[in-house]
């Protein structure tokens, strides 16, 4: 079944600092990856997406992510966090054909000052 | 461009309820996802709809939950009777379909804000 792993639920770094939130996926064909954004109270917001290519993709806000189909792995870095990067952040895979989105639990980012 | 617009942005109710959200997609997106995130989890998809059509309702509990988009534009989602569990923030989203490698997929996908619901 397909399936995307958070390993942290938790995540604090001092102002900035860089960054790294860890997704694992578990698909059977080329996965289509997706980081979204939540700040309190708000929607989703699209950081970055994965359909095919360049492994390195670009995204908003200073985001990037590396798909690494060895490791089933969709990690989403930031070389220098902002106060205003504190938010929840869900990692997200498109199943099949309807292209629903299966989102993992999600990791919250703290940002000390 | 206007984003996908949702009402309201709470709501309280006690169980055994009834409850209605509304959800007005991007303009010209075809495809609509009603999602429920419960505290503590990501997202998961209740239904979604191509244009008027059901694409996929299998995780919507049918004996309480409905939905509708009726004119292929907005949507509706209904809980009645309402129980503690339901509480939750309710998603909706839209996507364009777009042509990938010659077969029609759809493209990423657009939230809205949300609705809180507390049941009480």
């Amino acid at each position: 079944a397909q399936s995307v792993t958070q390993p942290d639920i938790h995540i604090t770094v001092s102002e900035g600092a860089s960054l790294e939130l860890r997704c694992n996926y578990s698909y059977g064909a080329t996965p289509y990856l997706f980081w979204y954004v939540q700040s309190p109270g708000q929607g989703l917001q699209l950081l970055l997406k994965y359909f095919s290519g360049d492994t390195l993709v670009q995204g908003i806000k200073g985001f990037e992510a590396e798909f690494k189909r060895s490791q089933s792995s969709f990690n989403l870095r930031k070389p220098s966090v902002h106060w205003s990067d504190a938010a929840e952040y869900f990692c997200a895979v498109r199943s099949g054909n309807t292209g629903k989105l299966i989102f993992g639990q999600g990791t919250t980012l703290q940002v000390k000052p | 461009e206007a984003g996908v617009a949702q009402s309201p942005r709470y709501k309280i109710i006690e169980k055994r309820q009834s409850v209605a959200f509304w959800c007005n997609p991007i303009s010209g997106h075809a495809t609509l996802y009603w999602y429920q995130q419960i505290l503590g989890q990501g997202p998961k998809l209740l239904i979604q709809f191509q244009n008027n059509g059901v694409v996929d309702d299998s995780q919507l509990p049918k004996d309480r939950f409905s939905a509708e988009r009726l004119k292929g534009v907005d949507s509706t989602l209904k809980i009645q009777p309402a129980k503690l569990e339901d509480s939750a923030v309710y998603l909706c989203a839209s996507s364009f379909p777009r042509v990938i490698s010659g077969r029609t997929s759809t493209d990423t996908q657009y939230f809205g804000p949300g609705t809180r619901l507390t049941v009480l």
